[in-house]
């Protein structure tokens, strides 16, 4: 079956510096996968995605790029604000058997200070 | 285009009542999916529906759980006899019948059992 695994959090981080929260995954098939950001007290928004092996999603700043050979997709971030205080979820969709269902991670919350 | 609707935001019940939360889905979007989040883990998968038909509910509870997705009208996730371990929130994710496109989310229901 399709699984997500990221590393645990929290993470902490003070303002400015760079971010990196590791992503790998199993998958059948040719996995699309996601990055979703939740807000306390909100809904998941997706962040950015990639459907394909060695694309590249953006979006805000953050930036994570789909690596077949290591199947990871860890998400980076050169310099985070406190506004980006969040938790962050990995996510594949395969397809497999015509069933789409997205498969999450467990979450790393993202505490940034000032 | 409305996002997805989730309805009530916060749903306080007692032990032993039924909870019926309530999804409507994007405009076009045929595929519902239900997860359950409880403080400090990720999601959980319940259940995968399309219009009428439940596709894949192999994350639901076997008793007390229960979800449709009618022709016409919201999806339901209906919880009967709550207990407190029910308590969570409760998310409606919707994507397009086609592709293994990202599912758009709700702002989910947080329900308390007391």
């Amino acid at each position: 079956g399709n699984s997500v695994t990221q590393m645990e959090g929290p993470v902490t981080l003070s303002e400015e510096a760079f971010l990196t929260i590791n992503c790998t995954y199993t998958a059948t098939g040719y996995p699309s996968l996601f990055w979703y950001v939740q807000y306390p007290g909100e809904g998941l928004q997706l962040l950015l995605k990639a459907t394909k092996a060695d694309d590249k999603g953006s979006n805000k700043g953050f930036e994570a790029t789909y690596r077949k050979e290591t199947t990871s997709f860890h998400l980076e971030k050169g310099s985070v604000q406190v506004s980006d205080s969040a938790v962050y979820f990995c996510a594949l969709t395969t397809g497999s058997g015509g069933s789409y269902i997205p498969t999450f991670g467990r979450g790393t919350s993202l505490i940034v200070h000032p | 285009n409305a996002g997805v609707m989730q309805n009530p935001r916060h749903l306080v019940r007692r032990r032993g009542q039924e909870a019926r939360l309530r999804c409507s889905p994007m405009k076009g979007h045929s595929h519902v999916y239900w997860y359950r989040q409880l403080p400090e883990e990720g999601l959980k998968f319940m259940v995968y529906l399309q219009k009428e038909n439940i596709i894949d509910e192999s994350g639901m509870p076997k008793e007390r759980f229960s979800a449709e997705f009618p022709k016409e009208g919201p999806s339901i996730l209906r919880i009967q006899q709550v207990v407190r371990g029910d308590s969570a929130a409760y998310f409606c994710a919707s994507s397009p019948s086609y592709s293994d496109t990202e599912a758009f989310f709700g702002q989910g229901t947080r329900l308390t059992v007391v």
